[in-house]
């Protein structure tokens, strides 16, 4: 299994600013993704970070406010941005292969 | 489009007794895979079972199985022998693969949260 390094754990951010949360894999994965998790509710796909292309984005996410970087086969970041109270979410970024599906430990962001 | 219902928003088991959490599917699609997780308040995802689409046996980890019927759509998780520690959210997921043979995201139930009362 791969492990997942994601950090900041936690953040309390001011509204209009952003943050950029990394994601460190222990092996080269081909595809990473990243999710988001409201409070209280299930986890939503937010994009798929492709290396070496732009990432795909799932309905309803857009580039500009969740820019992604993916430089190589085992590091990603995402980037909330112009951050607003309805951002306040936690973020976590997963690797899989075709059985397996694992996570960071999460980003648990809160905008004030 | 993939969707995924788990229609137990809450249970409440004793300990040592063995749980069903409910998860049902939706896809066009003949391959994907099919995935459990459990969510302690600590917030961590842990990868807990996997089944693929042409499995032909139901797939095992140590007290998790999952109880497989492909012509209902339907994925349940048995926990055999409860434990206070299974106390967590649960939540079911479906991948499909796309067109170029790679793996997509998941897509995710709204979960089950799961009390073990001693």
């Amino acid at each position: 299994s791969a492990v997942i390094s994601q950090k900041p754990s936690r953040d309390i951010c001011q509204r209009g600013t952003s943050l950029t949360i990394q994601c460190q894999v222990d092996s080269q994965v081909t595809m990473m993704f990243w999710y988001r998790q409201q409070p209280g509710q299930s986890l939503t796909l937010i994009a798929t970070a492709n290396q070496g292309s732009e990432a795909t984005y799932e309905s309803g996410f857009v580039i500009d406010k969740f820019p992604i970087s993916r430089p190589n086969l085992t590091f990603s970041t995402l980037t909330v941005s112009n951050m607003s109270p309805e951002d306040s979410s936690i973020y976590l970024c997963s690797v899989a292969s075709n059985t397996e599906a694992f996570f960071g430990q999460g980003t648990r962001l809160t905008v004030v | 489009a993939q969707k995924i219902t788990q229609t137990q928003p809450g249970m409440f088991v004793q300990e040592k007794e063995a749980v069903t959490l409910d998860c049902t599917y939706d896809t066009s699609d003949q391959s994907y895979g099919l995935f459990w997780y459990k969510q302690p308040s600590s917030g961590e995802m842990i990868f807990l079972i996997y089944q693929g689409s042409y499995d032909e046996q139901n797939a095992t980890e140590g007290r998790y199985s999952l109880n497989f019927q492909k012509a209902r759509k339907s994925a349940n998780l048995v926990i055999s022998a409860s434990q206070l520690g299974d106390s967590a959210m649960y939540f079911c997921a479906m991948r499909d693969w796309n067109s170029g043979g790679g793996a997509d995201g998941l897509t995710f139930g709204k979960g089950t949260h799961l009390i073990i009362q001693p």
